[in-house]
């Protein structure tokens, strides 16, 4: 089974600065995606941004970007020039290539200060 | 277009009731998925249907929980003789094809009094 852990409950950052979210994972697989999600207090899950593990280019997304180490098994989460509207739960999410649910991590709740 | 939606938005219901919670996909999607998020949580992986099929089934937690897709598009999760254990929002995702990108809805959120 893959397990997902993110290591930070809560993260606070003054709006325009930068934040990192880390997230580490499980697997005895070698192909495999991983995800981060925001889930604002609407409860509707939304895709941040996503990472084939084959790939060895980070992704980035805008003012959203990933430190992917497969070797490690991290893949945190960077969001630059926070926002007030970056303020959410962020989850990390891992797919297996050979499977279609996702396994989430416990979330991380980033507020933004003003 | 329009996106995934799951009514009732919020339910409460009595200790031994019955349930049923209903998720509308993206239209054309053929994977329908239902979690389930606890407070403070991860949503945690219930079942997975491949048009009216249910795929995957593993993340059931009993016999009190199941889940039809009978054409193919509407998904009504039910749960029967229900307990405060299972007070969580419950939320569905659809995707064009098993192992596409998920498109989650707002989610229902059911308490057990």
């Amino acid at each position: 089974a893959q397990t997902v852990t993110q290591s930070q409950p809560e993260m606070s950052v003054q709006e325009a600065e930068t934040v990192t979210l880390s997230c580490t994972y499980d697997t005895s697989e070698s192909d495999y995606y991983l995800f981060w999600y925001k889930q604002p207090p609407s409860r509707q899950m939304i895709l941040v941004i996503r990472q084939e593990a084959y790939k060895q280019q980070n992704a980035t997304e805008n003012r959203f970007s990933v430190n992917f180490q497969k070797a490690a098994k991290s893949f945190s989460l960077k969001i630059s020039d926070s926002q007030l509207g970056d303020a959410a739960m962020y989850f990390c999410a891992y797919r297996s290539a050979n499977d279609y649910k996702l396994s989430f991590g416990a979330g991380t709740t980033v507020t933004v200060r003003a | 277009g329009a996106g995934v939606s799951q009514t009732p938005s919020n339910k409460v219901t009595e200790k031994g009731k019955y349930v049923e919670l209903r998720c509308d996909p993206i239209s054309g999607h053929t994977a329908l998925y239902w979690y389930r998020q606890s407070l403070g949580q991860g949503p945690e992986f219930l079942i997975y249907f491949q048009g009216t099929g249910a795929a995957d089934d593993s993340g059931l937690p009993n016999d009190r929980f199941f889940a039809v897709r009978p054409e193919g598009s509407v998904s009504t999760l039910k749960i029967q003789r229900t307990e405060r254990g299972d007070s969580a929002v419950y939320l569905c995702a659809s995707s064009p094809h098993g192992g596409g990108e998920q498109y989650f809805g707002p989610g229902t959120r059911l308490t057990v009094t």
